[in-house]
């Protein structure tokens, strides 16, 4: 069975704070996909990122940055010097492998919200 | 770039009666997936079609049908409705590309009220 686990229901910074989504996940599957998906609230889930497990390397793209570690089951997303823009539910899922034919689902954690000020 | 598209946006039904959401997928994609997100929790996978054939079936009710056209758009049934089926409810497209890894692009959600 797969899950995944994010433990921080809600965070909030201030502007310009970094700041670290946690996300944990089990999975029996040696091959495996992890995303990231934000939720605004408009309410619309908007695709972040991508990583497959042979693929360790980290990511950054702009403000955002993402670090995998497959020795720990972790796939944590920071967001540096963070904007009121951010403010949302970031939701980590995982999906397993399947051959052609089949169409997997992406099992979600129960989400981190957060919350930017001024 | 087009998005997928989900219709309608809104829909307020009584207890009791049916519904029928539509997802019209990004072109070129021949998966459709739909998934049911309650209020403060996270999205529920339902069921997934591929090249128009039922591929994954999750915690879909069975007061609930799905089927994926021709022109793989997609329409989730939704009948004798209940209370607790007032969700958010999801469509997702992606590329198969032979059983690869896939990315999947949200629409913008069907917000679903039954009174």
């Amino acid at each position: 069975a797969q899950k995944v686990t994010q433990a921080q229901t809600e965070i909030s910074v201030v502007e310009k704070e970094d700041v670290t989504l946690d996300c944990v996940y089990e999975t029996r599957d040696t091959t495996y996909y992890l995303f990231w998906y934000k939720q605004p609230p408009s309410g619309e889930l908007v695709f972040l990122i991508r990583r497959n497990s042979f693929d360790e390397q980290n990511e950054i793209s702009g403000r955002y940055s993402w670090n995998f570690q497959k020795s720990t089951s972790s796939f944590n997303f920071t967001i540096t010097a963070s904007q009121v823009v951010d403010s949302a539910v970031y939701f980590c899922a995982l999906r397993n492998v399947t051959g052609a034919g089949t169409a997997s689902k992406l099992t979600f954690g129960t989400g981190t919200r957060l919350q930017v000020t001024l | 770039a087009a998005g997928v598209i989900q219709s309608p946006r809104h829909l307020i039904k009584e207890k009791r009666e049916t519904a029928t959401l539509k997802c019209y997928p990004i072109p070129r994609h021949d998966t459709v997936y739909w998934y049911q997100q309650g209020p403060g929790q996270d999205p529920q996978f339902l069921i997934s079609f591929y090249e128009k054939m039922q591929s994954d079936k999750g915690s879909i009710p069975d007061r609930f049908s799905a089927q994926q056209f021709s022109d793989y758009h997609s329409e989730l049934n939704m009948s004798s409705l209940e209370l607790g089926d007032s969700a958010l409810y999801f469509c997702a497209s992606s590329l198969r590309r032979g059983g690869l890894g896939d990315t999947q692009y949200f629409g913008p959600g069907t917000r679903l009220t039954v009174l």
